[in-house]
């Protein structure tokens, strides 16, 4: 089982629908969990940033984590073709090596307006 | 402020051959990665680099070199390039602090024939 889980898709939305982004995680000190977007042909960039448990909001995201499952989310609410790109979540444990960072798969998503 | 950049940005080479893709950043970050990226593989971290003249072994290292003899620069060497070596090669750099970010480049496609 690899460290961090997540479904590749693609997932196709219309335009307006709320979006879940989901991935699983097998080791229990990860502490940091981030959330990066890549559009086509480019390089990821960091979307959110959650330390720990809890929720975090920015804009139409919400970045949700459930330690005790394992488990964190990205919502995408009121979701615009803008919005399609490939998400890539991330964790890394706390004081963990030189930054690095687990990242998933990465789940693709489509917007259709 | 330039962030970071990837020279070259395409590239096809036969089996056998070498090159070396060079990845510089104007952030004074002091962490640096190398990654790859495969269809269905997500983000696989090669070497990695967390200050000036140290390099360390990621995932999958084997078949890479790197260098970073200048806190800015970091290279990374394929001294004899085979099919499997086929990617999207991804530099990052790190700052650390609340977030860790990394921040990366906008990608080599290399094909190897």
């Amino acid at each position: 089982q690899k460290e961090v889980e997540q479904d590749p898709g693609p997932l196709s939305v219309p335009e307006g629908a709320i979006v879940s982004l989901n991935c699983t995680y097998s080791n229990s000190a990860f502490q940091y969990f981030m959330w990066y977007r890549q559009y086509s042909r480019k390089g990821p960039e960091l979307l959110m940033y959650t330390y720990s448990s809890g929720n975090k909001e920015d804009g139409r995201f919400t970045a949700q984590v459930d330690k005790s499952s394992k488990y964190i989310s990205l919502f995408i609410r009121d979701s615009q073709p803008s919005v399609s790109a490939t998400f890539l979540c991330a964790m890394k444990e706390y004081g963990g090596s030189q930054g690095n960072l687990i990242f998933g798969k990465g789940t693709k998503l489509s917007v259709k307006p | 402020n330039a962030g970071v950049t990837q020279t070259p940005k395409f590239r096809v080479l036969k089996t056998g051959q070498s090159m070396t893709l060079l990845c510089a950043q104007d952030m004074n970050h002091e962490y640096m990665y190398w990654y790859r990226q495969d269809p269905g593989m997500g983000l696989r971290l090669i070497h990695y680099s967390v200050g000036e003249g140290t390099t360390a072994k990621g995932e999958v290292p084997d078949g890479y070199n790197v260098s970073r003899l200048k806190k800015q620069n970091f290279l990374l060497g394929l001294e004899s390039a085979a099919p499997s070596q086929t990617s999207v090669y991804f530099c990052a750099s790190l700052k650390t602090g609340a977030g860790d970010t990394q921040y990366f480049g906008p990608g080599t496609r290399l094909t190897v024939l």
